[in-house]
């Protein structure tokens, strides 16, 4: 089984500074990482995913997260926020290899709140 | 492309009835739907994993008599809940997968996400 934890459930920050979102996962087998975006009211978009290959995965709106396989971490980084990215996020694992990051288990979530 | 819709978007109803959920693939075939419920502030728990004309594998502790699931296109799941009950008050997100020729379900294929039904059992 797998698990995630998301040790920050609120960061605030303002305007144009740099955030981090944390993201640590357990797992007895290979998994895909996510981190997908919730705005009110609404589904999850997906923001990036790790497969393989490169530890630093860049995604959409300027997110980028790194995998550190010691530390089993994938947090998400932003050099610089914008109002807009006020939302929900979820950091999530799928089964890796053998599941094709299906039975996706998701952190219980950052909200990400950016103040002018 | 690989946008998925829920309708209703939110239902108000009595406690003891029954209620639909559709989740459509607009633009490709699904032939993977998964089914989350999230409750207020907290993350998504995986319900169910439906697949185009076979019995839906549900998750440990969700009734599968009262989540009724059915996937009878590969456009169109449903989530029936049945004999809906204050508890049972959620919002719930379908997910799908899209139908790729030859792809192994052991390989990467992204879900895509719909908007979401909030249900409101009174």
């Amino acid at each position: 089984a797998q698990s995630v934890t998301q040790l920050d459930s609120q960061v605030p920050v303002f305007e144009e500074a740099p955030v981090e979102l944390r993201c640590n996962y357990s797992s007895s087998v290979s998994v895909y990482l996510f981190w997908y975006v919730q705005y009110p009211n609404q589904g999850l978009q997906l923001l990036l995913k790790y497969l393989s290959g490169s530890t630093l995965v860049k995604g959409i709106n300027g997110f980028e997260a790194e995998f550190n396989k010691s530390q089993t971490s994938f947090h998400l980084r932003k050099p610089s926020v914008h109002i807009s990215d006020t939302a929900e996020y979820f950091c999530a694992v799928g089964l890796g290899i053998t599941g094709g990051g299906n039975k996706l288990t998701f952190g219980t979530g950052t909200q990400l709140k950016v103040e002018l | 492309g690989a946008v998925v819709s829920q309708h209703p978007s939110w239902v108000i109803c009595k406690s003891g009835t029954s209620v639909k959920i559709e989740c459509r693939s607009l633009d490709f075939q699904a032939t993977t739907m998964f089914w989350y419920r999230q409750f207020p502030k907290q993350s998504l728990m995986l319900m169910a994993t439906s697949n185009e004309g076979s019995k839906a594998t549900y998750e440990q502790g969700v009734e599968k008599d009262k989540f009724l699931i059915n996937h009878a296109s590969l456009t169109l799941s449903t989530l029936t809940v049945t004999s809906a009950h204050p508890e049972d008050s959620s919002f719930y997100i379908c997910s799908a997968r899209a139908r790729v020729p030859g792809l192994a379900d052991s390989s990467y294929n992204e879900q895509f996400f719909g908007p979401g039904t909030r249900l409101t059992v009174l």
